[in-house]
């Protein structure tokens, strides 16, 4: 199975922040890589699908970049509504496989 | 707007089987270019894909849980569902049902969860 490893696992930040996380994967899986938003009691949401392009409705301050093995989830400018838990998820393969998660907090 | 909804008992024994069902509303199940999967996430931990079943009818299984699990779905109703046998303490988890597509290759829409507990 394809393992996706995310850092950090957690992440202080303040309003305004630009804030970035890393995905990555165990092997190439080209582009095949979305990222979640979850908030506590809520299911996850799409943010960004095929490593950059972003989910209708998100707003912009989000982007994603990278191909391969490596990518980036970047916040520009960190609003309140965005403190939460962040999770690439990779679709290469026939078996999916999540990241185990970034929460960024309040600083 | 597309709407999936999980329902199933919040209780299963250990050594049963957890049957949940996800009803899909303004939209078609039979649709094509979609698929529909389930995803779990245990207390305080992060998500786990359980497996996906495509409108074409192949299925694709979490190698953990191959042995355990089925998705299925129910046209006549528009629902899919989930039946994970032989469960554990360890199955204890909130379970989302959620909607693919092939041309994003992501979960797009997902149900709200619904907890379920495996306890005698």
């Amino acid at each position: 199975d394809i393992q996706m490893t995310q850092s950090p696992s957690s992440l202080s930040a303040s309003v305004g922040d630009r804030v970035t996380i890393t995905c990555r994967a165990s092997q190439s899986i080209r582009t095949f890589l979305s990222w979640y938003q979850q908030k506590p009691g809520k299911a996850p949401k799409l943010l960004i699908y095929a490593a950059s392009s972003l989910q209708s409705g998100v707003p912009s301050r989000f982007s994603g970049s990278g191909s391969g093995t490596d990518f980036i989830l970047t916040i520009s400018s960190l609003q309140p509504e965005d403190f939460a838990t962040y999770y690439c998820q990779q679709s290469s393969s026939t078996v999916w496989t999540f990241g185990q998660g970034t929460k960024v907090e309040v600083k | 707007q597309l709407q999936l909804q999980e329902s199933g008992p919040g209780l299963v024994k250990p050594s049963e089987t957890l049957s949940l069902t996800c009803t899909v509303s303004g939209g078609s199940i039979s649709s094509s270019n979609y698929y529909w999967g389930w995803i779990r996430q245990s207390p305080g931990k992060g998500l786990e894909w359980i497996g996906c079943m495509y409108y074409s009818g192949s299925t694709y299984y979490n190698p953990s849980l191959q042995s355990r699990v089925t998705i299925s779905l129910v046209t006549s109703k528009n629902q899919f569902s989930l039946k994970l046998s032989s469960v554990t303490a360890a199955d204890t988890a909130v379970y989302y049902c959620a909607r693919g597509s092939d041309w994003n290759s992501a979960f797009d829409s997902w149900g709200q969860g619904t907890l379920v507990t495996v306890s005698s």
